[in-house]
């Protein structure tokens, strides 16, 4: 089964608004990944936070990690139409391997 | 660079056919990995590599072989294709864990395959 799973799975906005998208984890971790997809295309890397840290910010990009609670979010602020895509965590198993999995993701939609 | 590239872009398949994704990056990446996306689903690992000569298996292996025989490709076999084979196939490529860690994955644009 996938180490991530965000919610919501589908969200719709106006633009202006804040999104929030959240993303809950299984395992301990090393560290959290966000990635955009927009329709048709490959994943883009948008923030990497560490298991030591709390809160990073990127431009409109805020993410948070609470590893006691096993879970991330991503909240986007002043969204444009040009956020719509969809938005993925991917985490891996702390020490015990290489591998790097992704969550369902979350389609964002952001009314002009 | 040309980054992460992949051919083809589009492909489509009789069942029992078998063929090659073709994966290769031009960053000096050590890890490289393929993944599968469902439509409205998240990505799934296939198989994955370390180096040169070294791959691994992922979540959904099964059907699927790799071999890692320069740093640059890594190529991805369908044995003998079937439908529920049909999906969008993304490779991926990183340096090592730094401490233990994931590093940010550079992305391919995909493959298209379709198994009639």
């Amino acid at each position: 089964s996938q180490q991530g799973e965000e919610d919501p799975q589908a969200l719709s906005i106006q633009e202006g608004e804040n999104a929030t998208m959240n993303c809950s984890y299984k395992t301990s971790i090393n560290n959290l990944q966000w990635y955009r997809q927009n329709s048709g295309r490959g994943l883009v890397h948008l923030i990497l936070i560490r298991s030591n840290e709390r809160e990073k910010h990127s431009g409109r990009l805020r993410v948070t990690l609470d590893t006691s609670k096993k879970s991330s979010s991503l909240l986007i602020t002043a969204s444009r139409a040009a956020d719509t895509a969809s938005y993925f965590c991917a985490t891996d198993e702390g020490d015990a391997g290489n591998m790097l999995t992704f969550g369902g993701g979350t389609r964002l939609m952001v009314k002009p | 660079n040309a980054g992460v590239t992949q051919t083809p872009k589009f492909q489509v398949l009789k069942t029992g056919q078998s063929m090659t994704l073709q994966c290769a990056q031009d960053m000096n990446h050590e890890y490289m990995s393929w993944y599968r996306q469902d439509p409205g689903m998240g990505l799934r690992l296939i198989h994955y590599s370390v180096g040169a000569g070294i791959t691994d298996q992922g979540e959904v292996p099964n059907g699927y072989n790799v071999s890692r025989s320069t740093t640059e490709d890594f190529p991805l076999r369908l044995l003998s294709a079937a439908p529920s084979q049909t999906s969008v196939y993304f490779c991926a490529s990183s340096f090592l864990k730094t401490s233990g860690a994931h590093n940010e994955q550079f992305f391919g644009p995909g493959t298209r395959l379709t198994v009639l």
